[in-house]
């Protein structure tokens, strides 16, 4: 089965920690995305890679950290330096960046206290 | 920078009613997705549609790209309907909206 997948569903963690968002898609796609999520509201995009060993800042990067060292695999780290961590997190894949339909994982939520 | 935006915010329907979402949107853009977000967060695939008419089974959208807006209509809506729906016009990237949360009583 072709998709995306994101773990854990959820995450508990204590302030001041490091956490990291798994997210993994075997549908070939060369670009990948993470957002996040507040209550209420729609998608901000946190970072995207375009390929391998390449990524950009999105909207809302600061406090994060990602890598793309396969093709499949895009971590986000959200460190200790984000304010407000508490959120949904949704990861998505395209084809290519700029260009052809996203598809999201299923998204982890993350409680930071 | 780029807005966009939808309406209603909210919309409360009884079973069998037809509805529609309206994403108006700045600027031109390069295309443009429409999703349904279900009450567990997963965000599903409706239309990529930059411009014209689509259908798929009861739900259609329809983008005007020159009058920067689209449409998305619901007809004979379930209960199953219910959740937020999205849309997200793409310039370099894709940009949400806040979203319509529709709820389909029985």
């Amino acid at each position: 089965d072709g998709g995306i997948t994101q773990s854990p569903k959820y995450l508990f963690r204590k302030e001041g920690q490091n956490v990291t968002l798994s997210c993994e898609q075997n549908l070939n796609h060369d670009a990948m995305y993470w957002y996040r999520q507040d209550p209420g509201q729609g998608l901000r995009l946190i970072y995207y890679s375009q390929i391998v060993n390449d990524f950009q800042k999105g909207d809302i990067a600061e406090g994060y950290s990602v890598s793309r060292e396969k093709k499949e695999s895009f971590p986000l780290t959200v460190t200790s330096a984000q304010k407000n961590p508490t959120a949904f997190y949704l990861c998505a894949s395209s084809l290519i960046q700029g260009a052809g339909e996203q598809y999201f994982g299923p998204g982890t939520r993350l409680t930071v206290t | 920078g780029i807005q966009v935006e939808q309406s209603p915010p909210d919309l409360i329907l009884q079973e069998g009613a037809n509805s529609t979402l309206r994403c108006n949107f700045s600027d031109s853009v390069n295309n443009l997705q429409w999703f349904h977000q279900n009450p567990w967060g997963q965000l599903i695939n409706l239309f990529y549609i930059p411009s014209g008419t689509k259908q798929n089974g009861r739900l259609s959208a329809t983008t005007v790209a020159t009058e920067r807006y689209s449409l998305l209509y619901i007809s004979s809506s379930q209960t199953t309907d219910s959740g937020v729906y999205f849309c997200a016009p793409r310039w370099e990237k894709l940009v949400f909206g806040q979203g319509t949360r529709l709820t389909i009583n029985p």
